[in-house]
């Protein structure tokens, strides 16, 4: 079955950068996209940025200038690294499998931006 | 395209009809999904294509909706349907709304 697993630091310094790995199961990276979502305690998510099943990417204009995806297809990961966090960064962030739509998601990883 | 739900909070009883809105700031053509988040969960997702069931879904679940208003329609409320709910547009970027929290009164 598809599964998606976030792991990653729960705590980052302030201005430091975050890294993260989506571990997925149950389906190619070949074949589907797999997008970053985050979601701040009590706020709606917002759409971080996309790994095309071609390798391309996308990201938000607004963390397009501090976020990078990557992948290793022969491990079946997609990676997330965010540079120069701030405080209002915390929140939790989920892997997704994006159609046009993200149909499965990652329990998700809380991440606390706090010195 | 920014989207915004209404109402941000609403209460109702097990059995009532619940109706939730989403409007986008242009035309969504559609593209619309919807999720359901229970506390400490990962969104769920509903309905995606403004009306297409996800499978599993309870048929009591439905949506609709064209241009820039979309709705989603609960048809008997169950105590398990508290949850917050989120629309989601993928015709220009891909954008969620602010969500409408459901509550039992």
């Amino acid at each position: 079955q598809v599964q998606l697993k976030e792991s990653g630091p729960g705590l980052v310094q302030p201005s430091e950068t975050l890294s993260l790995t989506c571990t997925v199961s149950g389906f190619s990276l070949t074949s589907y996209s797999v997008s970053w979502v985050r979601q701040p305690s009590g706020k709606g998510p917002e759409w971080m940025g996309r790994m095309w099943y071609d390798g391309d990417t996308a990201y938000n204009s607004a963390l397009k200038s501090r976020l990078s995806i990557s992948r290793d297809t022969s491990k079946n990961q997609v990676f997330l690294k965010m540079n120069s966090l701030q405080t209002d960064d915390t929140g939790t962030y989920y892997c997704t499998r994006a159609r046009d739509y993200f149909d499965y998601w990652g329990q998700g990883v809380m991440v606390t931006v706090s010195s | 395209i920014q989207l915004t739900q209404s109402p941000s909070l609403l209460s109702a009883s097990v059995g009532d009809r619940v109706t939730l809105s989403c409007k986008g700031s242009q035309n969504i053509n559609n593209y619309l999904a919807w999720y359901q988040q229970k506390l400490g969960e990962a969104p769920k997702l509903l309905i995606y294509n403004t009306n297409s069931l996800q499978t599993g879904i309870p048929s009591r679940f439905s949506g609709s909706g064209s241009g820039t208003d979309y709705t989603l329609t609960i048809s008997s409320l169950q105590p398990e349907d508290v949850a917050t709910y989120f629309c989601y547009q993928y015709n220009n970027g891909w954008t969620f709304g602010g969500g409408t929290k459901l509550e039992l009164k």
